[in-house]
């Protein structure tokens, strides 16, 4: 079946614009996770989704950044007024949740951001 | 917050020796999971481990737990080029995970 896309694959922006990145979690997968790939800062976890409840925003760097995920299913990461520090791969991740022993998260291909 | 380290940093192995990535955290293990990346791609799952002293094998790797559950090791057999990538171990703190900063793996003829 489909995995877990993300659009666009390669995104490059001048700084002061603002970006939105999208992510398709796998149908039916009610965890979906933001996670942000920097040279020499290894995966940080951005911000988390858990079916109807509040989302974890903990892992946000400053309020410049924000998502949302509509009807459960597809979810927008935007960073306004970009900054060359956020120039990173975003990775977007979803789970079943079926089994809290086993949270295998699928990770999508990523969105390189490029903020000249 | 729990840190978790992995060693080494990068490794560029000979095709077909034996090689070993370890990853160890600052807290007690719950969950560790084993990811491998390749550009491009996203992260690939290879194996989850939970419990003390707990082994997995897939194909030519291997991962383990130590008893203490601080600790994991990733052993790769016989290593051919489709080996290569970069190694991730995450931990499971109840929901998203927080990753080593990875070991980048070259496989050389």
């Amino acid at each position: 079946g489909a995995g877990v896309s993300q659009s666009p694959s390669n995104k490059v922006t001048e700084k002061g614009k603002d970006v939105e990145l999208r992510c398709d979690p796998i149908s039916g997968h009610t965890a979906l996770y933001w996670y942000r790939q920097s040279l020499g800062q290894g995966l940080e976890f951005l911000i988390y989704f858990q079916g109807n409840s509040a989302p974890d925003k903990s892992g946000l760097p400053s309020d410049r950044f924000s998502a949302e995920r509509t009807g459960g299913s597809v979810s927008t990461l935007t960073i306004q007024r970009t900054q060359q520090e956020d120039s990173a791969v975003y990775l977007c991740a979803s789970s079943s949740w079926a089994d809290r022993d086993d949270n295998e998260q699928f990770f999508g291909p990523g969105t390189r951001l490029t903020v000249l | 917050s729990q840190e978790l380290e992995q060693s080494p940093q990068s490794l560029i192995v000979q095709e077909g020796k034996n090689l070993t990535i370890n990853c160890t955290s600052s807290k007690t293990l719950y969950g560790l999971y084993w990811y491998k990346q390749k550009y491009g791609e996203g992260l690939i799952f290879l194996m989850m481990l939970q419990k003390g002293g707990e082994e997995k094998s897939h194909e030519k790797i291997t991962a383990k737990l130590d008893e203490k559950k601080q600790q994991s090791s990733l052993h790769i057999t016989a290593s051919q080029p489709s080996h290569a990538g970069i190694y991730l171990c995450g931990a499971d703190p109840g929901y998203a995970l927080n990753f080593g900063k990875g070991t980048s793996l070259l496989v050389t003829p």
